[in-house]
Formats: structure tokens, C-alpha cells, sequence
């Protein structure tokens, strides 16, 4: 167990919805990541967050945002919803900003939009 | 741009044979480099990183910094190490603030070890 939890685990729904993905890190872990897995596309990052604020960018859609909170937990909305972004996200999180840091990694939510 | 390329999306090999999973990556910059390891039904989680020089699992990853490479080998392959592995070349701190700094995993090879 990496002590980063992610809620929920599966949340199924339909194109045109929006949802929100939660993130907890490990305890004293002030960085969060997001990454999307899916299955033609491997392991993509999309956004990372440290100490509530925005760090890095990589390939996040417009209709996706997230968001780190005073308390450190963080969520990923998702809005207008395609059958394409049907995939397994992963948050992590590390103690610092990068480079030199592990990441731990969450048991992740499998997100299926039909 | 940054980019890191895996070249072998699928890699067979029967156990106890050598192994050697690739790497190239294309970075403005001197990365920190690391491999991460998602075994069956389980979270992706750190195998080993450069700056350690360390060997995990009989795993040990040599950086070439004129090829660009991170090749991950092991000499004997057990079942046990039958899993998606991913080559991840990490901006050193100083870098990471700027949106070019992205956090860049490879597209990941899946290693299967036949008995």
C-alpha cells in the first residue's frame, strides 16, 4: 500500500456528463500528479500540482481540470465526457517538487463512459 | 520537445534468459531518470532510479548520455518478473517551472516470461 488513495475505483457513465475523480496523497507528500492510462495510448501525465499550486501541464484536455486543496488532496474533473476518454487514472504523489523524488502511486479510478 | 520512445511494446522471453528492455529518450537537458514497474492487478510503483545506482530485483539500468539511453537489463529472467514496465526520464527541480517541463513516461513494455 503506498498510503495514496484514490476514490472511486470504477464510475461508469454517459457521454456529454461531467465527473469528479478524488486524490488523497501520502502524508507529507505536497506534489500530486495525474496521469491517464489507457490502453492505445500507454501512460500519459496530465497535470501536477504542488502545495496547492499548478507546476506542470502535460497532455490535458480543455474539458479536464484539477486542483489541489489546502489540505492537499486533489480532484480531477472531467466534463463533457467522450467513449474516448473511457480510462484508468492514476493521481501520485511525492514529498517534493521532482526530480529526485519517488513517485506513489494510487490504486487508481477506471472511469467507462458509454 | 522531450520525448521518450520504449521501442518493444511486447517482449517474450523464457526464464532464466538475459533480458533487456530499451529506452531512448530526447531531453533539453540532463533528466533524472527512473523505471517504474506495474506488475498484474497492482500499482505502478518505483523499480529503480539512476541517481541511485542500485539494483533491484537482479534489475540494473545503465545511462549512455551520447545514445540517450536507459536500457533496463536483468541476466536471468524470472516468471515473477512478468509485467509493464515504464522508462521515465523526470526534469531535474530547477527545470520544473515551466509548462515545457513535462513529466514524460514512456509508452511502456510489457514483459512476459515464459517457464
Amino acid at each position: 500500500d503506498s498510503g495514496v488513495t484514490q476514490t472511486p475505483k470504477h464510475l461508469i457513465t454517459a457521454t456529454g456528463q461531467r465527473v469528479t475523480l478524488r486524490c488523497s496523497p501520502r502524508s507529507g507528500d505536497l506534489s500530486v500528479y495525474w496521469y491517464q492510462q489507457s490502453l492505445d495510448q500507454g501512460l500519459q501525465f496530465l497535470i501536477q500540482y504542488y502545495n496547492g499550486e499548478e507546476r506542470a501541464k502535460g497532455n490535458i484536455l480543455e474539458r479536464f481540470s484539477a486542483q489541489q486543496f489546502p489540505d492537499l488532496h486533489s480532484e480531477l474533473n472531467l466534463s463533457s465526457l467522450e467513449l474516448g476518454d473511457s480510462a484508468l487514472y492514476f493521481c501520485a504523489s511525492s514529498v517534493h517538487l521532482t526530480s529526485e523524488d519517488e513517485q506513489y502511486f494510487g490504486p487508481g479510478t477506471r472511469l467507462t463512459v458509454t | 520537445a522531450q520525448r521518450v520512445t520504449q521501442p518493444e511494446k511486447l517482449l517474450s522471453v523464457f526464464k532464466g534468459a538475459p533480458v533487456e528492455l530499451k529506452c531512448n529518450y530526447s531531453y533539453s537537458g540532463s533528466p533524472e531518470l527512473f523505471w517504474y514497474v506495474q506488475y498484474s492487478r497492482q500499482r505502478l510503483q518505483l523499480l529503480l532510479r539512476h541517481i541511485s545506482r542500485e539494483s533491484i530485483k537482479g534489475f540494473t539500468a545503465d545511462l549512455n548520455k551520447g545514445e540517450t539511453s536507459f536500457h533496463l537489463k536483468k541476466p536471468f529472467a524470472q516468471e515473477e518478473d512478468s509485467a509493464m514496465y515504464y522508462c521515465a526520464p523526470i526534469p531535474p527541480r530547477c527545470l520544473m517551472k515551466t509548462s515545457y517541463d513535462k513529466v514524460i513516461f514512456g509508452p511502456g513494455t510489457s514483459l512476459s516470461v515464459i517457464p
